[in-house]
């Protein structure tokens, strides 16, 4: 079946540090990949997407690349603000294929210090 | 522009209890809607998805069901709330085209959940 793999956290970085959150997915075929975000009491908003191999997504700064030779979909981002923190989830979806749903990854707890 | 809305925000409840849980889309019509469930330090589990009025498929079998009254109206309920109902619960949607999934999904704000 399709999995998501993110690096465990919390990641703690303290502010204009250089972000990377790790995902790996497994996955039969060529998945959408996205990136969610969840802020402390929020539900969650999608961060960007890529919908083919070698695109790169981006939004408010952050970046990843799909990445095919090596399943994987990381995020990074130059610099963090503390209002960054939040919960990051990578996920995959096969579109357009009858049935199907979003797999997620466990989440990444990001903290940024001032 | 398209919005989701999820009530109530949060709520306590007894276990034994019955459960409703609302979801709304403006904006859009003949959505795809989902509802998945958040527990504590966990993942997101996908509960229940529908592709129309009346169509629920369900992912995991307990003692939660839903229902879809109208096109853009998505209920989440249980007869009688047992403790491991507790959680963060999310309604999503995505656009529907001939009964099939699209890709992205849009949240709701979500509603906390804790059962006493």
């Amino acid at each position: 079946g399709n999995s998501v793999t993110q690096m465990e956290g919390p990641v703690t970085l303290s502010e204009e540090a250089f972000l990377t959150i790790n995902c790996t997915y497994t996955a039969t075929g060529y998945p959408s990949l996205f990136w969610y975000v969840q802020y402390p009491g929020e539900g969650l908003q999608l961060l960007l997407k890529a919908t083919k191999a070698d695109d790169k997504g981006s939004n408010k700064g952050f970046e990843a690349t799909y990445r095919k030779e090596t399943t994987s979909f990381h995020l990074e981002k130059g610099s963090v603000q503390v209002s960054d923190s939040a919960v990051y989830f990578c996920a995959l979806i096969f579109p357009n294929s009858g049935y199907s749903t979003l797999t997620f990854g466990k989440g990444t707890m990001l903290l940024v210090s001032p | 522009s398209q919005t989701i809305h999820q009530w109530p925000a949060t709520l306590v409840q007894p276990v034994g209890s019955p459960l409703s849980l609302e979801c709304t889309v403006e904006g859009t019509s003949n959505p795809n809607l989902y509802w998945y469930r958040q527990a504590a330090g966990r993942g997101l589990q996908l509960l229940f998805y529908s592709v129309g009025i009346g169509q629920i498929s369900s992912e995991v079998p307990q003692n939660l069901s839903a229902s879809r009254p109208q096109d853009r109206q998505f209920i989440l309920s249980s007869k009688k709330l047992l403790l491991s109902d507790s959680g963060f619960y999310l309604c999503a949607w995505s656009f529907g085209f001939s009964g099939r999934t699209q890709e992205t999904q849009y949240f709701g704000p979500g509603t906390r959940l804790l059962v006493l």
